[in-house]
């Protein structure tokens, strides 16, 4: 069974930062592209950053271009978010997702359960 | 520019089935797009790819009350027998080159 497993949302005053992982199970991660989305309250999904496989393709939505940082270890199944400069409406539910491909963007296969952000003073 | 549009609601009676719309821009009415349901605080699920040509590749689990049609540049997610279980926000998502993902802004689907 695929599982992805986040981890590491919280409150958090703006300007500070905070790392999410992912921990994937039930698949061969090394073998797809791997996202984050956020949904924020009251509003849809929203592609925040995606990483393919072997992570030399990397892309950011241009909310976050600049401040957040995508990275994975194939070697340890996981995924990372680092969120530096966290603004107020960055608060969201984050989910780590599996891509169809492995090499840039196609659909998305699976979904975890999501994360947490809060920023608020 | 790459866009999806989807009414923001729907309603229908348990038992009933209903379908729901996603368009394509114009430039883009050949592209394949991906329908998710996200229930109330749980986590998206990934329902079906859609085909132009209306070919759908299911995920694991969904229920045969779940199907696909292609017409032009709409998309179509027809639920048949409607429970209550399929309250929830349905998502159209499609992709382009590189890492270029847009979302539609969601339907709303109540279970009357």
């Amino acid at each position: 069974e695929v599982q992805l497993v986040e981890s590491g949302g919280g409150l958090v005053q703006p300007g500070r930062s905070l790392r999410l992982s992912c921990v994937a199970s039930g698949f061969t991660f090394n073998e797809h592209a791997m996202h984050w989305v956020r949904r924020t309250p009251g509003k849809g999904l929203e592609w925040v950053s995606g990483v393919s496989w072997a992570s030399e393709n990397m892309a950011y939505a241009d909310s976050v271009k600049g401040r957040f940082t995508i990275s994975r270890d194939n070697a340890r199944n996981s995924l990372y978010l680092q969120m530096d400069s966290l603004r107020v409406e960055d608060t969201a539910f984050y989910y780590c997702v599996k891509d169809r491909g492995s090499s840039g963007a196609e659909y998305f296969q699976q979904w975890g359960q999501g994360t947490l952000v809060t920023v608020s003073s | 520019q790459l866009v999806l549009t989807q009414s923001p609601s729907a309603s229908a009676s348990l038992g009933a089935s209903i379908k729901l719309t996603c368009t394509l821009d114009s430039g883009h009415k050949n592209f394949a797009i991906a329908w998710h349901q996200q229930r109330s605080e749980k986590g998206p699920r990934f329902l079906m790819k859609l085909g132009s040509d209306g070919s759908q590749t299911k995920g694991d689990g969904i229920p045969d009350r779940f199907s696909g049609s292609s017409s032009g540049s709409e998309r179509y997610l027809t639920i048949s027998s409607l429970q209550s279980e399929d309250e929830a926000d349905y998502y159209c998502q499609t992709w382009g080159t590189g890492f270029h993902v847009v979302f539609g802004g969601g339907t709303k689907l109540t279970v009357l």
